[in-house]
């Protein structure tokens, strides 16, 4: 069966630090991969997708860039952490059939 | 642009009597259509998806919604609710088909369903 983990679960970092988060899928191969930030316990934002290693579209600009070095990993960075960084981000696959999307458990981010 | 709106922030409800969380949608072509349940500081759990085929879809956990094409809504609906089942409930869309967005999802906002025993 498939599973997705991302990682760390909480993060606290201060403003101007860099970040990588990180997220990798097991028992698939050549999944559609997603970050989304959710605010204030809110709505989800997708922020990158990729549908390939190294392929990487972005939907919204902002302080944050993302990259797919293996199959099933995706990583989100940031060279320089903002204040409004702050949030829950999280991070899910579908298979090529796309049709539903699987979630990872999120991270917390708080940037102090 | 394929969207969801999800017109209330909160629904109360009575454990024992029937839920409905409402969902609307805005499509070009045929709607993929998703539910998923957030509990807090969690990730999100599929419940359940309308492709094609009958109006009425069954899920997990003993939710069920119904595909309304003349009305474009995807209500979730559960005939006896549980305190257990509130959290956050979201509403999705597949993006495109041209593959723009890598056919991810677009939410709704969100609706908080509370479950009083």
């Amino acid at each position: 069966s498939q599973t997705i983990h991302q990682w760390p679960a909480t993060l606290v970092q201060p403003v101007g630090s860099p970040l990588s988060l990180e997220c990798t899928v097991e028992g698939t191969s050549n999944p559609n991969l997603y970050w989304y930030r959710q605010a204030a316990g809110r709505g989800l934002q997708l922020l990158f997708y990729s549908v390939g290693i190294g392929q990487i579209s972005s939907e919204v600009p902002q302080n944050l860039s993302a990259s797919r070095p293996q199959d099933r990993q995706f990583i989100l960075s940031s060279k320089k952490l903002l204040l409004s960084d702050s949030g829950f981000y999280l991070c899910a696959w579908s298979d090529r059939a796309n049709t539903e999307a699987f979630f990872g458990q999120g991270t917390r981010l708080t940037v102090v | 642009a394929q969207s969801v709106a999800q017109p209330e922030d909160q629904v109360n409800v009575a454990e024992g009597n029937p839920l409905t969380v409402k969902c609307t949608y805005s499509v070009s072509g045929n709607p993929y259509l998703f539910w998923y349940v957030q509990y807090p500081n969690r990730g999100l759990q599929f419940l359940l998806k309308y492709i094609t085929g009958d109006n009425l879809v069954k899920g997990s956990y003993g939710f069920e919604a119904e595909f309304n094409k003349s009305q474009t809504s995807f209500h979730l609906k559960k005939p006896s609710a549980l305190v257990s089942d509130s959290a956050l409930y979201f509403c999705a869309v597949r993006g495109p088909s041209n593959s723009n967005s890598g056919y991810a999802l677009n939410f709704g906002k969100g609706t908080s369903l509370l479950v009083t025993p």
